[in-house]
């Protein structure tokens, strides 16, 4: 059964500094890997998918990078600001193409 | 649409009542499914509609919840006799069909955020 967790829970940076999500995943038969934003109350918006065959993507200031042998993941956030506050969740998509399976999230807080 | 619209947004309803949960998809995607995220948690799957058939309701939690996509487009979450437990956002997310590569992402609704008091 996969399992995906997300290391740490909850970081609380002040702003400017780069950062680093850990996300791990049991099973490394996975069709891809994808990082979510949510901020609270609301739903979930994509921010980078890697297909299995990929090692790394990269939008903006984020960069997510793909070790499937492993079973790893790190979303890298530079000069991280106030407005990335919100909850970043992993997801890998296994068992036939229809189950997105999810971690529980980090939740940053980036301060002035 | 150029979303995933989910309706109503907020719900509150009594213990033992039946509700209805609303999701319009992204026009052209086949595949809808729906989730359910408890608080602190990450999204949990429920079901897979690929089309208009369900193909995987593997993770409906038990025979209260059903739902339907009964022309392959707007879906219905339909959970009878609520419950307590039952509180929780509801997700429904589309996409268009995966077929292998993995190359095609997720677009999630706001979601229902269903309270049973």
């Amino acid at each position: 059964k996969q399992e995906v967790t997300q290391i740490p829970a909850a970081l609380s940076v002040p702003e400017g500094e780069n950062l680093v999500l850990n996300c791990s995943f049991t099973d490394s038969a996975i069709y891809n890997l994808q990082w979510f934003r949510q901020d609270p109350g609301k739903g979930l918006t994509s921010l980078l998918l890697i297909q299995s065959s990929q090692r790394e993507q990269t939008s903006g200031r984020l960069n997510a990078s793909l070790d499937k042998s492993s079973g790893r993941s790190t979303l890298y956030i530079a000069a991280s600001q106030p407005g990335d506050s919100a909850t970043y969740l992993c997801a890998v998509l296994s068992g036939g193409y229809n189950k997105l399976i999810f971690g529980a999230g980090t939740r940053l807080a980036v301060h002035p | 649409g150029a979303g995933v619209s989910q309706t109503p947004s907020n719900k509150v309803t009594e213990k033992g009542k039946y509700v209805e949960l609303r999701c319009d998809p992204i026009s052209g995607h086949t595949a809808l499914y729906w989730y359910r995220q408890s608080l602190g948690q990450g999204p949990e799957f429920l079901i897979y509609f690929q089309g208009t058939g369900a193909a995987d309701d593997s993770g409906l939690p038990n025979d209260r919840f059903f739902a339907v996509r009964p022309e392959g487009s707007v879906s219905t979450l339909k959970i009878q006799r609520t419950e307590r437990g039952d509180s929780a956002v509801y997700l429904c997310a589309s996409s268009l069909a995966n077929s292998g590569t993995g190359k095609n992402g997720y677009t999630f609704g706001s979601g229902t955020r269903l309270t049973v008091v």
